[in-house]
């Protein structure tokens, strides 16, 4: 059974800096690339960060690109989000997924990530 | 680039069929066959429902299909049951990235 677990979220003031992790278990996990999607409270559905299966090929979206770094420890079949100068706008539940050709087949349950003072 | 836009709310009676649509551009929806759905019930994760405009993973019941015409997309939901009741959103790849809808709220009366 696949499964996807983040940790690391939590409440953060802006400017400061955290560290999301993606443990993966139920398949081959460096056969396949994983995302990072965001859920702001009440609103919908927003691609982070891609990275492909052996990290050749990352992308980001504009309103993250030089502030987060995705990367992957496939030894650890873990996945990670590294998010640096957080803004009040970052706040959201992280969700982190497989991705199945163009699809994300899986996903996990989300870490809250709050952006306040 | 922006969000592939979709309307904010559909509804139907049970055993009626509902259709949510998903407009892009030609630099997404309409240039490329990998659209996807995503149903997400409150408070849980999102869900893949349809892949590559039409397929359906398995498991998912075949009330649920796809199409595309032009830079538009549809999912369309048959004999609606109170289970379908959800968050829909689309997916589209504009280049590279992946996009997505705005997301539609499917509500059975």
């Amino acid at each position: 059974e696949v499964q996807l677990v983040e940790s690391g979220g939590g409440l953060v003031q802006p400017g400061r800096s955290l560290r999301l992790s993606c443990a993966a278990s139920g398949f081959t996990f460096d056969d396949y690339a994983m995302h990072w999607v965001r859920q702001a409270p009440g609103k919908g559905l927003e691609w982070v960060s891609g990275i492909s299966w052996n990290s050749g090929s990352i992308g980001y979206a504009d309103s993250v690109k030089g502030r987060f770094t995705i990367s992957r420890d496939n030894a650890k079949n873990s996945l990670y989000l590294q998010m640096n100068s957080l803004r009040a706008e970052d706040t959201a539940l992280y969700y982190c997924a497989k991705v199945a050709g163009t699809a994300f087949d899986y996903w996990g349950q989300g870490t809250l990530v709050t952006v306040s003072s | 680039q922006s969000a592939l836009t979709q309307p904010p709310s559909a509804s139907g009676s049970p055993g009626q069929s509902v259709t949510i649509s998903c407009t892009g551009t030609s630099s997404d929806v309409g240039g490329y066959n990998y659209v996807s759905w995503y149903q997400q019930h409150p408070g849980k994760a999102p869900k893949l429902m349809i892949y590559e405009v039409s397929k359906r993973p398995s498991g998912v019941p075949d009330r649920f299909s796809g199409s595309k015409s032009g830079n538009t997309a549809s999912l369309t939901v048959s004999g609606l049951q109170a289970e379908d009741e959800a968050d829909y959103y689309c997916s589209s790849y504009a280049g590279s990235n992946p996009w997505f809808g705005t997301g539609t709220k499917v509500t059975v009366l």
